[in-house]
């Protein structure tokens, strides 16, 4: 089965500065692989996905992830965070043949001070 | 278009009570799928629906726990009777056929207290 490991449960930052999420998976096929971002008060949503081609994805909001297949990792950036980047973010993968349930991180809530 | 819905937002209850969640997903979704996240914990898969049959249940923790979704259209989720560790926040998600890929929408989510 597979699993999914995000590093950082929380991050605390000043606007402007550099962000990055890891994320790492473990399974020996192909996945999917998903970033959601989850607002105070609002629903889970897509940030952004990556299942084949250009392994730099561009999501919402000025936000990128790569993926690295050697490493097993899918990390998220984004190059100046706003206040209104405060939110939790999840990592999440999953296998084509196995009716596409997804297997989250267990999230990192990131905390931006104006 | 509207998202996924569920009902209630919230539900406290006490140890040994039924309750029954509800979730309405996009229009014309054929997938549906519960989730939940116990307090500190990951978001974990309970089960998928595809139109009005059980594709996967293997994330439901035990016989306490029935999912229904009569019609292909709206889900409900019972726990009978709830204790203590059912307390978290359960979310509803729905997809439409096709790609693996294709994105899931997700409700609200229910945060379900236990006493």
């Amino acid at each position: 089965a597979q699993s999914v490991s995000q590093h950082n449960h929380h991050v605390i930052l000043s606007e402007a500065a550099s962000l990055e999420l890891g994320c790492n998976y473990s399974y020996g096929g192909t996945v999917n692989l998903f970033w959601y971002v989850q607002y105070p008060g609002q629903h889970l949503q897509l940030l952004l996905k990556y299942f084949s081609g250009d392994p730099l994805v561009k999501g919402i909001k000025g936000f990128e992830a790569e993926f690295i297949k050697s490493k097993f990792s899918f990390n998220l950036r984004k190059p100046s965070v706003q206040w209104s980047d405060t939110a939790e973010y999840f990592c999440a993968v999953n296998v084509g043949t196995a009716g596409n349930k997804l297997t989250f991180g267990g999230g990192t809530r990131v905390l931006v001070k104006p | 278009e509207a998202g996924v819905t569920q009902f209630p937002s919230h539900s406290v209850i006490e140890k040994g009570q039924t309750v029954t969640l509800r979730c309405d997903p996009i229009s014309g979704h054929d997938n549906l799928y519960w989730y939940r996240r116990v307090m500190g914990k990951e978001i974990k898969f309970l089960l998928h629906f595809v139109k009005e049959s059980k594709q996967d249940e293997s994330g439901m923790p035990n016989n306490r726990f029935l999912a229904e979704r009569t019609g292909g259209t709206y889900s409900t989720l019972k726990v009978q009777p709830a204790e203590l560790e059912d307390s978290g926040v359960y979310f509803c998600a729905s997809r439409r056929g096709g790609a693996s890929y294709n994105e899931q929408f997700f409700g609200p989510g229910t945060r379900l207290t236990v006493l």
